[in-house]
């Protein structure tokens, strides 16, 4: 069963550059593309960006100038960073396979 | 970018009941329509995808219909693990685009 687990700091300081990695497990990362996800508390769903497992990239025009997404086969791991950040992108942030396998989310505040 | 507008936002309703939730899309999407169900604390769960295909596991009661720009999912009995939020997903192009959200609580 393929699982997907975040992993990264939880608070960030405003201009900073949020940081996380998306471990997956029970399958290869290889011949799939891998997807970012995110949600404000209490809000609704807004995609960040997919990686395929080649390095190809797509990005959510919105947050295209901050967002790069990497991914490193050799550990079967794709990152997210997103610089410059603002209060406005603290939000659980979900990695997942598109669209059956998801991790648990991770929660990213934006604070000083 | 390609607006999903989902409706009701809320709903209440009783175990046992018939519940629809609507999702209407800003230009034709084919059947590119997925829906999922979330609970408090989790990750959204497929439920279906390409507008009316039931994921492996999903129970029976739920089901998709809908082509175009208009779709709906329609829980035909509902049981008391039902009651959470739902989404629709157009995954027929980038950036992929998700409805407001429909919270189903019991009423």
């Amino acid at each position: 069963q393929v699982q997907l687990q975040e992993s990264g700091p939880g608070l960030v300081k405003p201009s900073e550059t949020l940081s996380l990695t998306c471990t997956v497990s029970g399958g290869s990362i290889n011949n799939y593309y891998w997807s970012w996800i995110r949600q404000p508390p209490g809000k609704g769903l807004e995609w960040i960006g997919y990686i395929y497992y080649s390095g190809s990239t797509n990005y959510n025009p919105s947050l295209k100038s901050r967002v790069s997404i990497s991914v490193d086969t050799s550990r079967n791991q794709f990152s997210l960073k997103l610089s410059s950040v603002t209060a406005a992108d603290t939000a659980v942030y979900y990695c997942a396979r598109p669209w059956v396998y998801w991790g648990q989310g991770t929660l990213v505040t934006v604070s000083s | 970018d390609i607006q999903m507008t989902q409706s009701p936002p809320s709903l209440s309703a009783s175990v046992g009941d018939r519940v629809t939730i609507t999702c209407r899309a800003s230009q034709n999407i084919n059947n590119y329509v997925n829906w999922y169900q979330q609970k408090p604390g989790k990750a959204p769960k497929l439920l279906i995808n390409l507008a009316s295909s039931l994921q492996s596991g999903v129970p029976s009661r739920f089901s998709g219909s809908g082509s175009g720009t208009d779709f709906t999912l329609t829980v035909s009995s509902l049981q008391p693990e039902d009651f959470a939020s739902y989404y629709c997903q157009q995954s027929y192009g980038t950036p992929y685009t998700f409805g407001q959200g429909t919270k189903l609580d019991i009423k």
